[in-house]
């Protein structure tokens, strides 16, 4: 079975500071894994995605996660935080073994930009 | 790309009422997925579809859900004898079948059941 396990619910950092939202993954198989971003109600938006090419992975509006196999983490970060960055934050895994049919979310981090 | 489209945003019903939401997904896309999201929790997910056939129902789909895909393009969800525990969020998704093709979400439809 796969999980995420998102480690922060709530994750509060100034304007123009880094952000740091950290998932942990567990999957049987090969994984491919997701960040997607929710602003209040709202659908959600792809910010990147591994599907194993590069273990660096750059999304849309400056984010990028990196693939740790050894830590089976997929940490997300940006380097400046923007006010519009306040949103909540889900990391997703699939079996891309088995296609990508069936995401599982993790529980989500709120992100709470400080001005 | 217009985007998934959701239909209705919002829909407020007594308990043990009918009800059914609609998605239209992007054009090209043949594979349809619904989710459900309750208050403070991740997506969850319900079923899917590739053209018109469902692949896929999870075990939170009770028999009182029903999805449709009639023609392999809009779907609907229809919940028959709504429940309090039915309040939450309904997101529809599309994608290209294949390795690694990305879902793409609507807006949703938030279901209040008084």
């Amino acid at each position: 079975a796969q999980s995420v396990t998102q480690l922060d619910s709530h994750v509060s950092v100034s304007e123009g500071t880094p952000v740091l939202l950290r998932c942990n993954y567990s999957s049987s198989y090969s994984p491919s894994l997701f960040w997607y971003v929710q602003h209040p109600n709202k659908g959600l938006q792809l910010l990147l995605k591994y599907t194993s090419a590069a273990t660096l992975v750059k999304g849309i509006n400056g984010f990028e996660a990196e693939f740790k196999k050894s830590e089976t983490s997929f940490h997300l970060t940006k380097p400046s935080a923007h006010m519009s960055d306040a949103a909540e934050y889900f990391c997703v895994v699939s079996d891309r073994d088995f296609g990508n049919e069936k995401l599982t979310f993790g529980t989500g981090t709120r992100l709470t930009i400080i001005p | 790309d217009t985007g998934v489209s959701q239909n209705p945003r919002h829909k407020i019903t007594k308990r043990g009422q009918n009800v059914t939401f609609r998605c239209d997904p992007i054009s090209e896309h043949n594979r349809l997925y619904w989710y459900r999201q309750t208050l403070g929790q991740g997506p969850e997910f319900l079923t899917y579809f590739q053209n018109e056939a469902q692949l896929e129902k999870s075990r939170l789909l009770s028999d009182r859900f029903s999805a449709e895909r009639p023609k392999g393009s809009f779907s609907t969800l229809e919940i028959q004898r709504t429940e309090q525990g039915d309040s939450a969020m309904y997101l529809c998704a599309s994608s290209l079948s294949g390795y690694n093709q990305p879902q793409h979400f609507g807006d949703g439809t938030r279901l209040s059941i008084l």
